[in-house]
């Protein structure tokens, strides 16, 4: 049972186009929300992250919107260009712990 | 640069066999994780350690331990490797609170 939700599982998008990939989660006790961006035969690296006091964060082409009364968070990739091909993955982490819980990933591809 | 290596890339191991996976980070944090990777699934946590000799139980411990005997190296180890454990195995270190997690390459484990 996967306490963070994540759509798509895969994404095809146009060079230029936006990709948007969303999450949604129960746990009401999680207060940090990271993306991670995994290349092929790499491990994650963090990408964005985002604390429930903000409805939005943009770094780049990269923002995070944030609906706390929904429970759903996502990640907008603006100007999708063919370096942005990979994996990503939402993440949650509750204010007890340092357990990141992960969503089930999307694996993103941006056609020239 | 932050380093998190894990010791061995591809491994390939006979049903039953015990199976060490091995990871150092050269950072100095306190929290270090185990993670499978797995289609579909996203990142799962297997067991992490707050401190030498210290460890908890994530997700899906089944199958698993852990050793942490020095801060700069968490192993897991397969007791009795099974097909079904044939995974991509992430190990993540992590100073602690809502900062950033730097994972290891990854080792992509076989066993037939």
């Amino acid at each position: 049972q996967q306490q963070v939700k994540q759509s798509p599982q895969s994404l095809i998008v146009q060079k230029g186009g936006i990709s948007i990939i969303n999450c949604a989660y129960e746990n009401t006790a999680f207060d940090y929300f990271p993306w991670y961006q995994q290349f092929p035969g790499k491990g994650p690296a963090l990408l964005i992250a985002i604390r429930p006091d903000v409805s939005e964060k943009k770094e780049g082409r990269f923002t995070i919107s944030f609906n706390k009364s929904a429970k759903q968070f996502s990640l907008h990739i603006m100007d999708s260009q063919p370096g942005d091909s990979a994996t990503y993955f939402c993440a949650a982490k509750g204010n007890a712990g340092n357990m990141l819980t992960f969503g089930g990933g999307t694996r993103l591809m941006v056609k020239p | 640069d932050v380093k998190v290596t894990q010791s061995s890339r591809y491994l390939v191991k006979r049903t039953g066999e015990k199976v060490f996976l091995e990871c150092v980070q050269d950072m100095d944090h306190e929290n270090m994780f185990w993670y499978r990777q797995d289609p579909g699934l996203g990142l799962r946590l297997i067991y992490f350690s707050y401190d030498v000799k210290m460890k908890e139980k994530g997700d899906i411990p089944e199958g698993y331990s852990v050793s942490r005997e020095k801060k700069e190296r968490f192993s897991l180890i397969l007791e009795s490797a099974s097909t079904n454990q044939t995974s991509m195995y992430l190990c993540a270190s992590q100073e602690g609170g809502n900062t950033e997690a730097f994972f290891g390459q990854g080792t992509r484990l076989t066993v037939v």
